[in-house]
């Protein structure tokens, strides 16, 4: 499997302000895709953002942004404007070439009102 | 609206008893998974099947089997069940592509 490295347990955002999540992995594969899955209370994996290793630019979904520096093998993910809603635990994954996602320990994220 | 159904969202089962998660997905997608998901750990990868009657083992398979009769059904069987299994186990499927998985809501089980 692939590692994939998720250093913070918990962050804590004020309502419309912006956090910052990070991910880095290895691998030595040269294609690949990356993704951010949410998992809000109800347990439902949700799909954030994806982005494909070949891209330069950084994907965007509407308030969520990647930072993806493949030479560095780091993919951040950016929650702007943060809102009541998006508290959840945030998983960053890597997809190989074999189809299987590697996930990272999980990051909490807390809004405050 | 597609989905990936687990038949029971919460399961309480005694040690050493003969477990059956079942997981069934409608989008008639190749690939199927189990995961299971503990605290501090992630989601770590059990088996999984690109196919009818195939499976592979994943990360951690010790103490697991599954079952893979039809495409859209991936069965995953604790064949004695212990206290370290009480876990989150998630089912998820994919086509043969790039976009990711779809998951199911999870099975809470507890061994006592």
């Amino acid at each position: 499997a692939q590692t994939v490295t998720q250093s913070q347990p918990e962050m804590s955002v004020q309502e419309a302000e912006t956090v910052t999540l990070s991910c880095t992995y290895d691998t030595s594969e040269s294609d690949y895709y990356l993704f951010w899955y949410k998992q809000p209370p109800s347990r439902q994996m949700i799909l954030v953002i994806r982005q494909e290793a070949y891209k330069q630019q950084n994907a965007t979904e509407n308030r969520f942004s990647v930072n993806f520096q493949k030479a560095a093998k780091s993919f951040s993910l950016k929650i702007s404007d943060s809102q009541l809603g998006d508290a959840a635990m945030y998983f960053c994954a890597y997809l190989s070439n074999d189809y299987k996602l590697s996930f990272g320990a999980g990051t909490t994220v807390t809004v405050r009102a | 609206d597609v989905k990936v159904t687990q038949s029971s969202r919460y399961l309480v089962k005694r040690t050493g008893e003969k477990v059956f998660l079942e997981c069934v997905q409608d989008m008639d997608h190749e690939n199927m998974f189990w995961y299971r998901q503990d605290p501090g750990l992630g989601l770590r990868l059990i088996y999984f099947s690109y196919d009818v009657k195939m499976k592979e083992k994943g990360d951690i398979p010790e103490g697991y089997s599954v079952s893979r009769e039809k495409k859209e059904r991936f069965s995953l069987i604790l064949e004695s069940a212990s206290t370290n299994q009480t876990s989150m186990y998630l089912c998820a499927s994919s086509q043969i592509d790039s976009y990711g998985y779809t998951f199911g809501s999870g099975t809470r089980l507890t061994v006592v």
